[in-house]
């Protein structure tokens, strides 16, 4: 099946640093990659939708300005949360979606964790 | 707004026993249905895919059914094994979004 890769798996980073994540659809084209968050024992809720080659839709409350999207190629899109707070500290999960077909494959997801 | 709901929100059972976790909607208008696995720490596994035409799929020990009028769906698991426990989350697609949305899970142990 279609696998959907996250690097890095966990990061431990200082307040007031910026945290690039990165998802890589490995053998297949993804035009649109999803970007979700999940506190702990709860859902994932989704916080921005990635198309590649334009800029990213965010959902309502996420800040764009701190949660950067890129989806530079078919097969990555980037997710960079800037000056970190503690408050950032959260699962961070990514999906892709090939043009043709419904289903979405999930990446094996970040932690993150601000001190 | 859809709104996804998972009941109940924990299960345990001892081995061996058949159960059913369910999964209810508010906006019947939906494009397909899906069920997750989550293990801890994990990203999701995908289980079962049900298109909106479609009232259930089967995978192996899995059963998903879908009632779209009714906004429900259930997802029954056959002679359970250790293996299992793990966190079940179901999710709709709507219409022509491409996005999904979750319902909050049910976190499901089975004891050996």
């Amino acid at each position: 099946g279609a696998v959907v890769s996250q690097h890095p798996s966990w990061v431990i980073c200082k307040s007031g640093t910026s945290v690039k994540i990165e998802c890589r659809s490995l053998d297949f084209q993804a035009t649109t990659m999803f970007w979700y968050r999940q506190f702990p024992k709860q859902s994932l809720m989704l916080m921005a939708t990635s198309n590649e080659g334009s800029k990213a839709t965010y959902e309502q409350g996420v800040e764009k300005d701190k949660f950067l999207i890129n989806h530079a190629s078919l097969t990555l899109s980037t997710l960079t949360v800037t000056s970190a707070h503690p408050e950032d500290s959260s699962f961070y999960i990514c999906s892709a979606r090939a043009p043709s077909g419904d289903t979405q494959y999930f990446g094996p997801g970040t932690r993150l964790t601000v001190l | 707004k859809q709104e996804v709901t998972q009941i109940p929100a924990a299960l345990s059972v001892p081995e061996g026993e058949n159960l059913v976790l369910n999964c209810s909607f508010t906006d019947s208008a939906i494009y397909n249905l899906q069920w997750f696995r989550q293990d801890p720490g994990k990203g999701l596994t995908s289980l079962l895919l049900i298109q909106s035409s479609q009232r259930e799929q089967t995978s192996g020990r899995l059963n998903a059914s879908l009632d779209k009028s009714s906004g429900r769906s259930t997802l029954y698991i056959a002679a359970s094994q250790p293996g299992d426990s793990a966190t079940y989350l179901c999710a709709v697609r709507e219409g022509s979004a491409r996005q999904l949305t979750f319902g909050s899970g049910t976190q499901l142990t089975v004891l050996p």
